[in-house]
């Protein structure tokens, strides 16, 4: 079983409805990462968060560190938006650099 | 002024040959990783540097080393490459290892 579980895995919307992509993770963690991977290929950093919320445009991100749970939420949903979101974990551990552990990712299609 | 650049983008090799991919980062940042996503889209931590020292790898064969000349460079090195090492590379940086990661634009290698 993966450290990181997203769900729901593929998720196809009408323009303008409200999108909620969730993450569990079951191991300590220091902070979690959202990414987005355009259709290209490229990955974006949308958001870090060790605790609480936060707000960026028309994408919120919460986490609940007690219940190991974090939701990312886009409103007014557009096309544009179509991509793959990935959550991803910082493991906690006591010193030193440490990469991230993977989401399998949420294939998000908005259509017009 | 790309923050994250990588070349080539586009790699195809043979079974058995040696190859090289290269990561510069121009943000200054003191840590910097290797991931690799394979033919499901997964990615997977193969190596961070901070401050020219390895801190982890995570069960990556030793065919692969990382190469640092200096705090802006990771270089990926791979010897007798195998099919299974067909994949997409990304290369990315941050600040320490406490603040959000910047990714490259990936390389795809396929091996033939």
């Amino acid at each position: 079983k993966n450290e990181v579980e997203q769900s729901p895995q593929n998720l196809t919307a009408q323009e303008g409805e409200f999108i909620t992509i969730n993450c569990s993770y079951s191991v300590g963690i220091s902070a979690l990462h959202w990414l987005q991977q355009h259709p290209g290929g490229g990955i974006v950093s949308l958001f870090m968060l060790s605790s609480g919320k936060k707000k960026h445009g028309r994408l919120i991100a919460t986490i609940n560190i007690q219940e190991k749970h974090s939701s990312l939420h886009i409103t007014a949903s557009h096309p544009r938006d179509s991509a793959v979101y990935i959550c991803a974990v910082r493991l906690y551990s006591g010193g030193g650099a440490d990469g991230l552990t993977f989401g399998k990712g949420t294939h998000l299609i908005i259509q017009p | 002024d790309t923050a994250v650049s990588q070349t080539p983008k586009y790699l195809v090799t043979q079974m058995g040959n040696d190859k090289s991919i290269k990561c510069e980062q121009n943000l200054g940042h003191d840590t910097m990783y290797w991931y690799k996503q394979d033919s499901k889209k997964f990615l997977k931590i193969m190596f961070s540097y901070n401050n020219k020292e390895l801190i982890i790898n995570e069960t990556v064969p030793n065919r692969f080393s990382p190469k640092s000349p200096d705090k802006a460079h990771l270089n990926l090195h791979i010897n007798s490459l195998e099919l299974g090492d067909s994949a997409v590379y990304f290369c990315a940086s941050s600040r320490e290892n406490r603040y959000e990661q910047y990714f490259g634009p990936g390389t795809r290698l396929t091996v033939t």
